[in-house]
């Protein structure tokens, strides 16, 4: 059965503090990994794709990376302004375009 | 500017009652989908349409019914026969390239929130 397993559920840092939130996922194919940020009572707001192992997208603070069966989100020296949820998602082979969601990483970052 | 609009942004829903969320793009995407947020539970897949006049049932498509006459319109009801409608309704869209290959990201609305009084 495909499934993503987001980690941590919550995540708390300091101003400047640098950290990574973890999606692993188990897909028969994969055709692509998407990452989102959700503020509260908003829609999903899109981040990155990524396609292949070894991949990297860049956006400012923050920096997406996928291997065989994971993906890391890094956040660098991040921002009050960075808090929200980061939701993982994946395409799986023949699923035409649909997404499998993880249950997203609540991320709180104090000034 | 071009996204996605959904409406209303809250909606309340009598016992017995069928209600209907709109859903509209304007971003010539083929590809529209529809998926339900409970706390503490990703995102699940109610139904989802790649071209007009067709859609297909997701993962907890009972209790729900959709319609695509058009492209740039896929609106939700939410029957009588849904028992637990409370939640956070979210509408989505993105570009079909075919089986073999994938769906490009998928650009969301900002959402329904539908309560049961």
């Amino acid at each position: 059965e495909d499934q993503v397993t987001q980690s941590p559920e919550a995540l708390r840092l300091q101003e400047g503090e640098s950290s990574s939130l973890n999606c692993s996922y188990t897909v028969s194919g994969l055709r692509g990994l998407f990452w989102y940020r959700q503020d509260p009572g908003k829609g999903p707001e899109f981040l990155f794709t990524l396609y292949s192992a070894g991949e990297e997208k860049e956006k400012e603070r923050l920096k997406a990376t996928l291997t065989k069966k994971e993906s890391f989100l890094h956040i660098t020296a991040p921002k009050p302004e960075d808090s929200a949820t980061y939701l993982c998602a994946v395409q799986a082979e023949g699923s035409q375009g649909n997404l499998i969601f993880g249950k997203g990483t609540k991320l709180s970052v104090k000034p | 500017d071009g996204g996605i609009t959904q409406s209303p942004k809250y909606l309340f829903r009598k016992e017995g009652q069928n209600v209907t969320l709109s859903c509209e793009q304007n971003l010539n995407h083929d590809a529209m989908y529809w998926y339900r947020q409970d706390p503490g539970q990703g995102l699940r897949l109610i139904y989802y349409s790649q071209i007009v006049n067709d859609f297909q049932k997701g993962d907890i498509a009972e209790g729900y019914s959709v319609s695509r006459e058009k492209k740039e319109s896929f609106p939700l009801t939410v029957t009588s026969a849904q028992k637990n409608p409370t939640a956070f309704y979210l509408c989505a869209s993105s570009i079909r390239r075919g089986r073999d290959v994938g769906n490009t990201e998928a650009f969301f609305g900002q959402g329904t929130r539908l309560t049961v009084v």
